[in-house]
């Protein structure tokens, strides 16, 4: 069965720090991966996602994917957090095997600390 | 602007009551998809449409039904609501091939079963 991971519920780390969130995935065939980003009583935006071509993926404000197919992970990477970067970070896989479900992780909320 | 709208944003029912929460997307979409978000739980997908009078299962569809007799709209209809369905509901739409497919959220509706 297809499955993502989030495997940390929260993180915290301290504004100006590099931050990391993880995601692993389980899926048959080649996925299309997905992050996104859900702040405080909001609908959920779209941050990057990788399809095909360069494992380091950029997208918006800031954040980058490095997407490791030996260790099926899609961890999400910004260089110095800001505390307007606190919110919920889901990581979601497409199914591309022709049933096109899309299969979220749990989330994992983010504390960046002033 | 390109949208996702969805209607009631909230919504307080009592079991047994149908109610439908409409989805419509200005976009040109050809997928559209329901979620339902718990804590603990990610989103989790209940059905989704690949096009216009195409729809299939997601990963909890149990209680619910969907149909798409128009390419922009998307209705979820609850025809016995209960208590375990009180959860905050999002709709999503998305190109269906190519590269871009993100999905574009809806703000979601917060429905509570009582």
């Amino acid at each position: 069965a297809q499955s993502v991971a989030q495997p940390e519920d929260q993180v915290n780390v301290a504004e100006g720090n590099p931050l990391t969130v993880k995601c692993t995935y389980s899926v048959s065939g080649n996925p299309y991966l997905f992050w996104y980003v859900q702040y405080p009583n909001r609908g959920l935006q779209f941050l990057l996602k990788y399809i095909t071509g360069d494992n380091l993926v950029k997208g918006s404000y800031g954040f980058e994917a490095e997407f490791n197919k030996s260790q099926t992970s899609f961890h999400l990477k910004k260089p110095s957090a800001l505390v307007s970067d606190s919110a919920l970070y889901f990581c979601a896989v497409r199914d591309i095997s022709g049933t096109y479900k899309y299969i979220f992780g749990t989330g994992t909320r983010l504390k960046v600390l002033a | 602007e390109a949208q996702v709208t969805q209607n009631p944003r909230y919504l307080i029912t009592v079991t047994g009551k149908k109610l439908t929460v409409t989805c419509s997307q200005n976009m040109n979409h050809e997928y559209m998809s329901w979620y339902r978000q718990d804590p603990g739980l990610g989103l989790r997908q209940i059905y989704y449409s690949m096009n216009v009078e195409v729809t299939d299962k997601g990963d909890v569809p149990e209680g619910y039904k969907v149909s798409r007799k128009e390419k922009r709209n998307f209705p979820l209809i609850l025809e016995s609501p209960s208590p375990n369905q009180t959860s905050l509901y999002f709709c999503a739409s998305n190109f269906r091939e190519g590269l871009r497919n993100e999905q574009f959220f809806g703000p979601g509706t917060r429905l509570t079963v009582l």
